[in-house]
């Protein structure tokens, strides 16, 4: 079954501006993962985030979890057209199997 | 090296017949993954190995049957699959073991089945 539900489900904005895409999930974690998607291909691992830890930081990107809520967010600054993908929260219970998140669509137009 | 790699990248099958999907890294990875994926849809998990060892099988019906002849292949044998099987089948692998850890996808086999 989905853990994790993101939203927005769709996201379309201009190039440079900041995307932020939230995830909630509903039992106990070990780590959050955030996945990129192009298009019908292979996911490419972004961010891990550990159940201790509240905020991680990656080139452009920028995660938060907030364990007390069951949330996490990623932030992209300084949007490109090459992010333009699907963007996956996916949770691990600890034993390195993921249950992703719905996806958040994501399009950066020039 | 950290790419996983998988074999074909494309496949159509019919209800009768028998294939299989590939699966290789040489990450030295313990851990290795099949997921299915659907059109818009999030993956699946559907089997994990661990240490060559089978440890977790998602209820998934046996008409696919995973194998793990080394630490560093993965096969899926399809047999009598439906066309609702038709999806994107994804091979990923991590480190394994206890901890946190990432895992690296493969691109990805694009199963039809007729």
């Amino acid at each position: 079954s989905q853990q994790g539900e993101e939203d927005p489900q769709a996201l379309s904005i201009q190039e440079g501006e900041n995307a932020t895409m939230n995830c909630s999930y509903k039992t106990s974690i070990n780590n959050l993962q955030w996945y990129r998607q192009n298009s019908g291909r292979g996911l490419v691992h972004l961010i891990l985030i550990r159940s201790n830890e509240r905020e991680k930081h990656s080139g452009r990107l920028r995660v938060t979890l907030d364990t007390s809520k069951k949330s996490s967010s990623l932030l992209i600054t300084a949007s490109r057209a090459a992010d333009t993908a699907s963007y996956f929260c996916a949770t691990d219970p600890g034993y390195s199997t993921l249950t992703f998140g719905k996806g958040t669509m994501l399009l950066v137009s020039p | 090296d950290t790419e996983v790699t998988q074999t074909p990248k494309h496949l159509v099958m019919g209800m009768t017949n028998k294939k299989s999907l590939k699966c290789e890294q040489h990450m030295g990875h313990r851990a290795m993954y099949w997921y299915k994926q659907k059109a818009k849809k999030p993956p699946e998990l559907m089997f994990v190995y661990s240490y060559e060892k089978l440890s977790i099988n998602e209820s998934v019906p046996s008409r696919f049957s995973p194998e793990c002849p080394n630490s560093s292949l993965l096969n899926l044998h399809l047999h009598a699959l439906q066309p609702e099987d038709s999806a994107l089948y994804l091979c990923a692998s991590s480190q394994g073991g206890q901890g946190s850890y990432e895992q690296y996808f493969g691109p990805g086999t694009r199963l039809t089945v007729t």
